[in-house]
């Protein structure tokens, strides 16, 4: 079945550390979405990838989306205390029909001040 | 309201009793998605809504969970005669899409923090 796996599971910095958080899928994807959640709160919506290849930025962070579509990445620049939280990343299979996403297993980034 | 709004946060029910988790999604959003988030482990799918229709209930446990969205708007997801195992947190979320994939932003209410005791 379908299955997206990340690592690290856990990942413990310094503040001003860099952070890398990856995703894989046992099948290719149509898109991937990633999402934040801050302890006891709910994910929250960062970017989704399309194309394969495709790389974003938004400030401190850089997505990428791998070329055959079954591995995504998101880096994390000088992180700081406020980018505390759970990473999940979010893929789309892509088969007819398919309307859910399926979650990663996240990886939680606690940020050491 | 601005955002997708849950209740109750949370329930404590014995084993064996039903219980009932309502989700107000954004207004306007055509699709519906509840999802179960056991601690430590990301959201796992259970079912989708297009309006009032249930596209998908591919993911729902068993038939002891059942769920509905009779206007298009509020959705209630129900779960008899609950077992220890159904504790965890039951995500609802909605988006705009309306082609039925999930190529849309996804907005996540706070969650119903479910304990069977």
């Amino acid at each position: 079945g379908q299955q997206v796996m990340q690592i690290p599971q856990y990942q413990h910095v310094q503040e001003g550390e860099d952070f890398t958080t990856y995703c894989n899928s046992s099948t290719t994807l149509s898109n991937i979405q990633w999402y934040k959640q801050r302890p006891g709160g709910h994910p929250v919506f960062l970017i989704q990838l399309v194309k394969s290849g495709e790389v974003k930025k938004q400030k401190r962070l850089t997505f990428q989306f791998g070329e055959a579509k079954k591995n995504s990445s998101l880096h994390i620049t000088a992180t700081q205390t406020t980018d505390v939280g759970t990473y999940f990343c979010a893929g789309l299979p892509i088969k007819a029909g398919a309307n859910n996403l399926f979650f990663g297993t996240g990886t939680r980034l606690t940020v050491i001040p | 309201g601005a955002g997708v709004s849950q209740s109750p946060r949370y329930k404590v029910a014995k084993r064996g009793q039903d219980v009932a988790l309502r989700c107000d999604p954004i207004s306007g959003h055509v699709s519906l998605f509840w999802y179960q988030q056991a601690l430590g482990q990301g959201p796992e799918f259970l079912t989708y809504f297009q309006n009032e229709a249930q596209l998908d209930k591919s993911g729902l446990p068993s038939d002891r969970f059942f769920a509905e969205r009779p206007e298009g708007s509020v959705s209630t997801l129900k779960i008899q005669r609950t077992q220890q195992e159904d504790s965890a947190v039951y995500l609802c979320a909605s988006s705009l899409a309306r082609g039925g994939r999930g190529n849309q932003p996804q907005h996540f209410g706070d969650g119903t923090r479910l304990s069977i005791l």
